[in-house]
C-alpha cells in the first residue's frame, strides 16, 4: 500500500478563491509527522508546513494550514487567498517515527497547481 | 536566513564516470539526507547521515553510491559508475534534530548521464 496518496494530479484555482489539496496516509506507528512542500517550475523544494501526530490543533502558517484528521489518516493543505504565485507542484510527506530522530521522509505524487486570474 | 547550498547546479557526464555532488547543509543542523526526484516523478529518499555515519538508506542506494561528509561544513553524494537511469534531480536536505524536525531542501543538482 502507498505510504502518502494524494489523489489529484491537477488543480485549478481562481485568483484569491481558497484550495484544498488532499493528501491520506497509511502508518501504523503512533509517532508520525505530516509536511508539506512546495516546488515552483525552477525545482526547488520549498517547506510550507508541519503536522505532528500529536499536536492537538492543526498546524498554521500564513496562508497555509493543514487540516489534519487523524482517525481518517488524511492532512490536507488549505491555501486561502491564492495568488499567482501559488502555482507549483505540492507533495505531502510523512516522517515515521519520533520527531527529531532524522527519519526519511516518505512523498506522495503531487499535485501541480494552477492559479488562474 | 540560513540554507542549504547545492553544487553544481547541472551536471553532465558520460556513462561509467564518477560524479560528486556536493552540498553545504545549515550549519547547526544534525541530519543530512540526499533524496532523487526523476523527471516528473516524486521525490526519492536515498541515505540519511549523522554522527559521521549512514543511518538509514533506501534500495535505491546500492554500492555505487557513497556518502562522505569531509569536512565540518560539506555533505557529498558519489555515484562511482553512472548509468542512464541516475539521470535526475538530487536534493540535499539537512534537519536540526532534537525536536526540530523540518527538513530543508537544497535547490538540487541536475545530473544528466548520456
Amino acid at each position: 500500500a502507498q505510504k502518502i496518496t494524494q489523489t489529484q494530479p491537477g488543480m485549478f484555482v481562481q485568483e484569491k478563491e481558497a484550495v484544498t489539496l488532499d493528501c491520506t496516509y497509511d502508518t501504523s506507528d503512533p509517532s508520525y509527522g505530516l509536511f508539506w512542500y512546495k516546488q515552483p517550475s525552477s525545482g526547488e523544494m520549498i517547506f510550507l508546513i508541519y503536522q505532528g501526530s500529536y499536536d492537538q490543533q492543526n498546524a498554521t502558517e500564513g496562508r497555509y494550514s493543514l487540516n489534519f484528521q487523524k482517525a481518517r489518516k488524511s492532512a490536507n493543505l488549505v491555501i486561502s487567498a491564492s495568488q499567482l504565485g501559488d502555482s507549483a507542484m505540492y507533495f505531502c510527506a510523512m516522517r515515521e517515527g519520533p520527531a527529531g530522530g532524522g527519519n526519511k521522509l516518505t512523498f506522495g505524487t503531487g499535485t501541480q497547481l494552477k492559479v488562474e486570474l | 536566513e540560513p540554507e542549504v547550498t547545492q553544487t553544481p547546479s547541472h551536471q553532465v557526464t558520460q556513462m561509467g564516470q564518477e560524479v560528486i555532488l556536493r552540498c553545504v547543509p545549515i550549519s547547526n543542523h544534525l541530519y543530512f539526507y540526499w533524496y532523487r526526484q526523476i523527471l516528473g516523478q516524486k521525490v526519492e529518499f536515498l541515505v540519511s547521515f549523522y554522527n559521521n555515519e549512514i543511518s538509514e538508506k533506501s534500495e535505491i542506494f546500492d554500492d555505487q553510491f557513497s556518502v562522505e561528509r569531509p569536512d565540518g561544513s560539506n555533505f557529498t553524494l558519489k555515484i562511482r559508475s553512472t548509468k542512464l537511469e541516475d539521470s535526475a534531480m538530487y536534493f540535499c536536505a539537512s534537519s536540526g534534530g532534537g525536536g526540530a524536525d523540518e527538513q530543508y531542501f537544497g535547490p538540487g543538482t541536475r545530473l544528466t548521464v548520456t
